[in-house]
């Protein structure tokens, strides 16, 4: 059980472009989501926190204007990078609870040309 | 406000022998303790997790860690690695459901 899926698992586009990424639990209602960025060898980044229904909480320094959360059902929350530039490359990845812990999906890896 | 130290940004050990990954934690209140295991390119596994009870607790893979409050301490072991243990991981600390802090991550290297 608790299992998160992510889709797509890579994207590469365009420079000005918006990019879609899903995450989903697969077996379990969610009541928060989050989402995190990874540079490489670096630890997780924690990019804002979605509760079903409400408006995503970001953290310092994070655009909410660019990275665009949406948390529509306790099964599925959306991230979108609007305007993707280069330095916008990373691995995002996502996370779900609906008590401790939180289990992580299988991240998603995006490259801006 | 809560943080997380991992000692040791890469250990290498030879396969078969054991593997010690330390992790210190501060914080003010009480929190749960977890060791997530993320293999290259992939997102991170849950390996074990403290929530109360126990001060050892075992988990997945053969990896277990002990819970130590007054040296504020959750180090991970395993007794015999494999070269499959190959990966980063990370010590993190939450207050409940609420957001978690990771540590920087420990690169494990198994020689052969």
């Amino acid at each position: 059980g608790a299992v998160v899926s992510q889709h797509p698992s890579w994207v590469i586009c365009k420079s000005g472009t918006s990019v879609k990424i899903e995450c989903r639990s697969l077996d379990f209602q969610a009541t928060t989501m989050f989402w995190y960025r990874q540079f490489p060898k670096q630890s997780l980044m924690l990019m804002a926190t979605s509760n079903e229904g409400s408006k995503a909480t970001y953290e310092q320094g994070v655009e909410k204007d660019k990275f665009l959360i949406n948390h529509a059902s306790l099964t599925l929350s959306t991230l979108t990078v609007t305007s993707a530039h280069p330095e916008d490359s990373s691995f995002y990845i996502c996370s779900a609870t609906d008590r401790v812990p939180q289990y992580f999906g299988p991240g998603t890896r995006l490259t801006v040309l | 406000a809560q943080s997380v130290t991992q000692l040791d940004s890469q250990v290498p050990v030879f396969e078969e022998a054991p593997v010690e990954l330390r992790c210190n934690y501060s914080s003010s209140v009480s929190v749960y303790l977890f060791w997530y295991v993320q293999y290259p390119n992939q997102g991170l596994q849950l390996l074990l997790k403290y929530l109360s009870g126990s001060t050892l607790v075992k988990g997945i893979n053969g990896f277990e860690a002990e819970f130590n409050k007054s040296q504020t301490s959750f180090h991970l072991r395993k007794p015999s690695v494999h070269i499959s243990d190959t990966a980063e991981y990370f010590c993190a600390v939450s207050k409940g459901d609420d957001k978690i802090i990771f540590g920087k991550g420990t690169r494990l290297h198994i020689l052969p």
